[in-house]
Formats: structure tokens, C-alpha cells, sequence
């Protein structure tokens, strides 16, 4: 058990429509990170947010969004779904985002994945 | 931007032996991280192993080692005495050295452990 919570395991929905994705980190981890695993693109890194701000942006499609919330559970948006957007969303966490000894420096540890479908 | 390559779509090994699945990277960077997660049929991403770049030793996680050679940008990751539970996606991906990066995967190495 990782200790990443994500929030539903599986979503089916239809063309058009919006989710919305949960995961809660880590107890103490502030870095929250979103992946998308498709088949033709791979894992890719999405948006990662750092105590409530927005600290990088990847490959994330303007109909898709994010946040973290002061509990520092964070949730993606995906809006006007389409067939493409059918993957696995991974959201990861770790303990920070500034410089530190490689001792302090812990890597990301994964969520079981919420596995959207679009039919 | 960093990219991260395995060029082994797909291997298989017989239990109890050793196997090496590769990795290459290209990056400007002089200091930085590189993983390699293990993603089974459940499809959770399970960190195996993790090297520090400014490390010359060898990491090394039970039955998992790596060789990594920095001026070659290769990071190489060695299972010894396979089991089937070894079966799965492995996923070696790059981190700049700031904590709090996002990680670049590579494409993925699918590994069948034989009995």
C-alpha cells in the first residue's frame, strides 16, 4: 500500500460529459503529481501541485484541469470528454518541492490509478 | 527536455535466472535521479530501484541491481533469480536532481517470467 488514495477506481461515461478524478496523498507528502497511461502515448506527466499552487504543467489538454485543496487532496477536471481520453490517470505524491540531500529526497510513490473509459 | 528510451518492447526469462532489461536517456542536466518502477497486471506502479547521479555506486535492492554508466546515459536494470511474481511492466524513468520534479518515463520493457 502505497499510501495514495485515488477516488474511483473505474469511471464509465459517455462522449461530451465531465469527471472529476480525487486522490489524497501521502500523510505529510505536499507534492501532488498527475499521469495519464494511455496505449499510443504512454505515461505521461500531466500538472503537479505543491501546498495548494500549481508548480509544473506537462502534456494537459486545456479541457483537462487541477487543484489541491488546503487538506492537500487534489482533484482533476476532464471536461468534453472524448474517446481518446479513455486511460488510466495516475496521481502520485512526495515530500517536497525544494533542494535537498539525496538522503531527504523521497521518490514518488503512486495511486492505484482511476481507469476512465469513454464509450 | 529530457528523453528516456527502452528499446526492448518485450522479453521473457526462465524462473530462477537473470535477467537485464536497458534504459538510455538523454539529458543536459549533470545531476539527477533515475527510477525504475515495476507495474504488474494489477496495474499499480511499484517503485523497484532508484539512483542518485552524482553516485558512482551501483544501487542495488535485493535481487534488483542497476549498472548505471552516466557517460553513457545508460542505466540498466539486472533481476537476479527471477520469479514469477517479477512478471510485469517495467517502466525506467528520469528526475532532475530538485525534489519535486516530474518524472519522464520511457515506453516500457514487458517482462514474462517462465516456470
Amino acid at each position: 500500500d502505497s499510501g495514495v488514495t485515488q477516488t474511483p477506481k473505474h469511471l464509465i461515461t459517455a462522449t461530451g460529459q465531465r469527471v472529476t478524478l480525487r486522490c489524497s496523498p501521502r500523510s505529510g507528502d505536499l507534492s501532488v503529481y498527475w499521469y495519464q497511461q494511455s496505449l499510443d502515448q504512454g505515461l505521461q506527466f500531466l500538472i503537479q501541485y505543491y501546498n495548494g499552487e500549481e508548480r509544473a504543467k506537462g502534456n494537459i489538454l486545456e479541457r483537462f484541469s487541477a487543484q489541491q485543496f488546503p487538506d492537500l487532496h487534489s482533484e482533476l477536471n476532464l471536461s468534453s470528454l472524448e474517446l481518446g481520453d479513455s486511460a488510466l490517470y495516475f496521481c502520485a505524491s512526495s515530500d517536497g518541492d525544494r533542494e535537498e540531500t539525496s538522503e531527504r529526497n523521497q521518490p514518488q510513490h503512486f495511486g492505484d490509478g482511476t481507469r476512465l473509459s469513454i464509450l | 527536455a529530457q528523453t528516456v528510451t527502452q528499446s526492448q518492447p518485450e522479453m521473457s526469462v526462465q524462473e530462477a535466472e537473470t535477467v537485464t532489461l536497458s534504459c538510455t536517456y538523454d539529458t543536459s542536466e549533470s545531476n539527477y535521479y533515475l527510477f525504475w518502477y515495476k507495474q504488474p497486471p494489477s496495474r499499480q506502479m511499484i517503485l523497484v530501484i532508484r539512483q542518485e547521479a552524482y553516485k558512482q555506486q551501483n544501487a542495488t535492492e535485493n535481487r534488483f541491481s542497476v549498472n548505471f554508466q552516466k557517460a553513457a546515459k545508460s542505466f540498466s536494470l539486472k533481476i537476479s533469480d527471477s520469479q514469477l511474481g517479477d512478471t510485469a511492466m517495467y517502466f525506467c524513468a528520469f528526475m532532475k536532481h530538485n525534489a519535486g520534479n516530474m518524472l519522464t518515463f520511457g515506453g516500457g520493457t514487458r517482462l514474462m517470467v517462465k516456470p
